[in-house]
């Protein structure tokens, strides 16, 4: 079962725009993580936000988390050509750290 | 180099032969898992290990099967009872839980 849902499926923008991805999921969590993956490659995480906190940052990413909403967004900034990937949120919930969730991801392409 | 390997990158299967996906890693993580990624979807838990002689079914276990003899390894078995094998298949491990590392993946596709 998918926990996790992105919006959009896609986005295309230009290089030096910000680019924005949202996640949805269902149930209570006890984190949630950003990852990305270039194509036929594996993922590579990127942040990682726990359900008591509501933002982090690293370098030009930034994770909102709002569990009253059951969602969270990723924020890139000033992208690049480079940053063309999907990217997956992905929860864990429940007793257990290990069993990781992910959604079907949002593909970005941005154009130089 | 530390890391996840899997091999083979790319395998192909005959209809109603059993293969086998090899994991390693030494990172010296505890977890290691299983996924499936079909095109265009999200990645899908096969099997997940906690620790050594352990592991646990995942959303879509069947026609797959594991072991975990060493905390290194976790070789996946794609039998002849998946109908639909034809996929992307990721491992990955991680350090009792949270962020989990990937390894390259293994296309493995029906012939």
């Amino acid at each position: 079962s998918q926990q996790g849902e992105e919006d959009p499926q896609a986005l295309s923008i230009q290089e030096g725009e910000n680019a924005t991805m949202n996640c949805s999921y269902k149930t209570s969590i006890n984190n949630l993580q950003w990852y990305r993956q270039n194509s036929g490659r594996g993922l590579v995480h990127l942040i990682l936000i726990r359900s008591n906190e509501r933002e982090k940052h690293s370098g030009r990413l930034r994770v909102t988390l709002d569990t009253s909403k059951k969602s969270s967004s990723l924020l890139i900034t000033a992208s690049r050509a480079a940053d063309t990937a999907s990217y997956f949120c992905a929860t864990t919930s429940g007793g257990s750290n290990y069993k990781l969730t992910f959604g079907k991801g949002t593909l970005l392409t941005v154009n130089p | 180099d530390g890391g996840i390997t899997q091999s083979p990158k790319y395998l192909f299967r005959k209809e109603g032969q059993n293969v086998t996906l090899s994991c390693e890693q030494n990172l010296n993580h505890d977890a290691m898992y299983w996924y499936r990624q079909d095109p265009g979807q999200g990645l899908r838990l096969i099997y997940y290990s906690q620790i050594v002689n352990d592991f646990q079914k995942g959303d879509i276990a069947e026609g797959y099967s594991v072991s975990r003899e060493k905390k290194e390894s976790f070789p996946l078995t794609v039998t002849s009872a998946q109908k639909n094998p034809t996929a992307f298949y990721l491992c990955a491990s991680s350090p009792a839980g949270n962020t989990i590392y990937f390894g390259e993946g293994s296309w493995l596709t029906v012939v």
